[in-house]
Parts: C-alpha cells; sequence; structure tokens
C-alpha cells in the first residue's frame, strides 16, 4: 500500500522566484492537506483540497495556491518567494468519507530560500 | 478557538526511564486526538489516536487517554529506549467535516544509553 509520496525532497530557490511542489496522496483518499513547517515548529495548515476544489484555508496570503488534479494528486504553488518562506512542507491525504479525521503525512519538501 | 499546548522541550532522558509528555487543548464539540512523532529528517508519522472520551490510544508501547473532564491527551511509554529520541506532537482535528489538523508546538525528546 503506497503512502504519501511528495517532490521534490529538497528544493533551492532565491527570493522573488515561483516554486511548485507536488504530492501524491495515499491510496484510496481523496482529500490533500497542505502544512508549512518552519524550522522547530510545528505544521501550519496552509489549505485543503477536494473534488479538485480549495475547501479550507489557512491564515496565508495568495502567494500560496494550489490544484489537485482528477486523480487526486495536487500541487502546491507559491509566488514571489520570500526568505520567511523558507521551511518544511507537508503534504496530508485522508478520505472525505472516513469516520474520523484521520491524516497521513508525507515525507515533505524542505524549501530554502536564499 | 481550537488549540494544542504542550510541555515545552527538550526531554532528556536515561534509557528505560518512563516518559510522561504533557498536552491540553481547547476545543467546541468533540474533536479527535492525535500524537505524531517526527525523526529527524523525516515527515510526520501518525503515533496514535484518540476519537472519544476516556478512549485510550497505544502503539509501540505509547499510550495516552482522551480525557475530556480535564481537556488532556498525555503521552507515556513506560520504558524509553534511544531510537525514540524525536519530535513529539499533540494534535487535535475537530471532526467537524474537514480535515484541518492543529498542532502543538512539539516536543523534543533525547533518549541517552
Amino acid at each position: 500500500d503506497a503512502g504519501v509520496t511528495q517532490s521534490p525532497t529538497h528544493l533551492i530557490k532565491t527570493r522573488g522566484q515561483q516554486v511548485t511542489l507536488r504530492c501524491s496522496p495515499k491510496s484510496g483518499h481523496d482529500t490533500v492537506s497542505w502544512y508549512q513547517q518552519a524550522l522547530g515548529q510545528g505544521p501550519q495548515f496552509i489549505f485543503q483540497y477536494y473534488e479538485e476544489e480549495e475547501r479550507q484555508r489557512g491564515n496565508f496570503p495568495d502567494r500560496f495556491s494550489g490544484h489537485q488534479f482528477p486523480n487526486y494528486s495536487s500541487e502546491l504553488n507559491v509566488n514571489a518567494l520570500l526568505l520567511g518562506d523558507s521551511a518544511l512542507y507537508l503534504c496530508a491525504s485522508s478520505l472525505i468519507s472516513g469516520a474520523t479525521d484521520t491524516q497521513y503525512f508525507g515525507p515533505g519538501t524542505r524549501l530554502t530560500v536564499l | 478557538g481550537n488549540s494544542v499546548t504542550q510541555m515545552e522541550g527538550p526531554v532528556t532522558l536515561s534509557e528505560e526511564a518512563f516518559l510522561t509528555i504533557n498536552c491540553t487543548y481547547t476545543a467546541t464539540g468533540y474533536p479527535s486526538l492525535f500524537w505524531y512523532v517526527q525523526y529527524p529528517g523525516e515527515g510526520l508519522q501518525l503515533l496514535l489516536k484518540a476519537t472519544k472520551a476516556d478512549d485510550k490510544g497505544s502503539n509501540k508501547g505509547f499510550e495516552a487517554t482522551y480525557r475530556k473532564e480535564t481537556t488532556s491527551f498525555h503521552l507515556e511509554k513506560g520504558s524509553v529506549q534511544v531510537s525514540d529520541s524525536a519530535v513529539y506532537f499533540c494534535a487535535l482535528s475537530p471532526n467537524t467535516g474537514g480535515f484541518k489538523t492543529i498542532f502543538g508546538a512539539g516536543t523534543r525528546l533525547f533518549v541517552k544509553a
């Protein structure tokens, strides 16, 4: 049973650039959420996608956008990168019809903005 | 609003010592509660969960009981190993139809041989 996968593993960008991160959910899952984890902190919710639409959004600016594809995979896009965007970006998947809100996390993409 | 507060680290223990990491939460309704573990350089792994009051979640010798009266979900293990060294996150999900998980700040555990 394939778990949540993310690519790339690491990424280095410079300020002002744009970046795209990718996520494939756990087999059978239909909902993808993205989190930002700054160094030494807990993950912070960015947004969630279900049926190719953004369903919930955390307190992040519009520079953060996403997409979900018909196969349930997802992309996170960040425009006009700032130094403060340096973090581990985690993708989590779940099943919308599941009995409880249990999410399964991928290994993350570590983004460094120089 | 919903929030999670967990004890600050780092926590340093000798091998075979007893572990407690305190976690309290604020939430409306009946959230699900979780403990996640993050090993160095890795993502989050679900360690255990509890979905209703008085439930006990357990896994790999770790356990935590959902205490609604004290709004707590403390993590315990009777005898830690060096391999348990990691960061532990307490988290909740509101169970309101979405999957927004709210995390505590994390507690780093060091276990010495």
